[in-house]
């Protein structure tokens, strides 16, 4: 079975330009959450959505943005870029099982370059 | 805020030395206590769990076990093997869909 996949993998932008980044969860998993790591850095959480909605989001300025689609897929979008959105943004896809304990299962990454 | 600490890397120890890598949190409640592992070109896998006080995760001949009256989560293993080499992050969570709060990894480097 397929994995969760992002794309793409890399991506070099120039600061002000708009970004819109890419992920195919794991088939089955309804909720998508997505992260930030900066080089040397965890993880930072950014978004998480189910069925579609948003379901918490992390300390992220406006510029950040995201959604859900009808086949779970998810698109983060980022607006105005910063030389400082430079990072590895993860995706993590998981079931949503409320009172149970639900795996994030994370793709490899788009590794964004802001020039 | 919750928050996570874990030893600076990187750590270069021998193959089959002994490995601990210290972990400790800062949290409100009662959180559930991870480690994962990134090998190198790889994404990021779960290594081990713990949901409750005074339970161990593990797998992999790595172990942990959740500390309430130290908050503290500590990654072991008794003998490591080149093929360890890695960067180890532990982690927590406030809910079973909530998320996940990060350390900043540490490298692990293990020398034949």
């Amino acid at each position: 079975d397929a994995g969760v996949t992002q794309s793409p993998t890399h991506l070099i932008k120039t600061r002000g330009q708009h970004v819109t980044l890419r992920c195919s969860p794991i088939s089955g998993h309804k909720s998508v959450s997505w992260y930030q790591q900066v080089l040397g850095q965890g993880p930072q959480f950014i978004f998480q959505y189910y069925e579609k909605e948003e379901r918490g989001r992390g300390n992220f300025p406006d510029r950040f943005s995201a959604r859900q689609f009808p086949n779970y897929s998810s698109e983060l979008n980022v607006n105005a870029l910063l030389l400082g959105d430079s990072a590895l943004y993860l995706c993590a896809s998981s079931f949503f099982l409320e009172g149970e304990y639900n795996e994030q299962f994370f793709g490899p990454g788009t590794r964004l370059t802001v020039l | 805020g919750d928050s996570v600490t874990q030893m600076e890397g990187p750590v270069t120890l021998s193959e089959e030395a002994c490995l601990t890598i210290n972990c400790t949190y800062t949290a409100t409640g009662y959180p559930s206590l991870f480690w994962y592992v990134q090998y190198p070109g790889e994404g990021l896998q779960l290594l081990l769990k713990a949901t409750k006080a005074d339970d161990k995760g593990s797998n992999k001949g790595f172990e942990a076990t959740y500390r309430k009256e130290t908050t503290s989560f500590h990654l072991e293993k008794g003998s490591v093997q080149v093929s360890d080499s890695a960067v180890y992050f532990c982690a927590l969570s406030m809910g079973s869909n909530y998320q996940l709060i990060w350390g900043a990894g540490t490298k692990l480097i293990i020398k034949p």
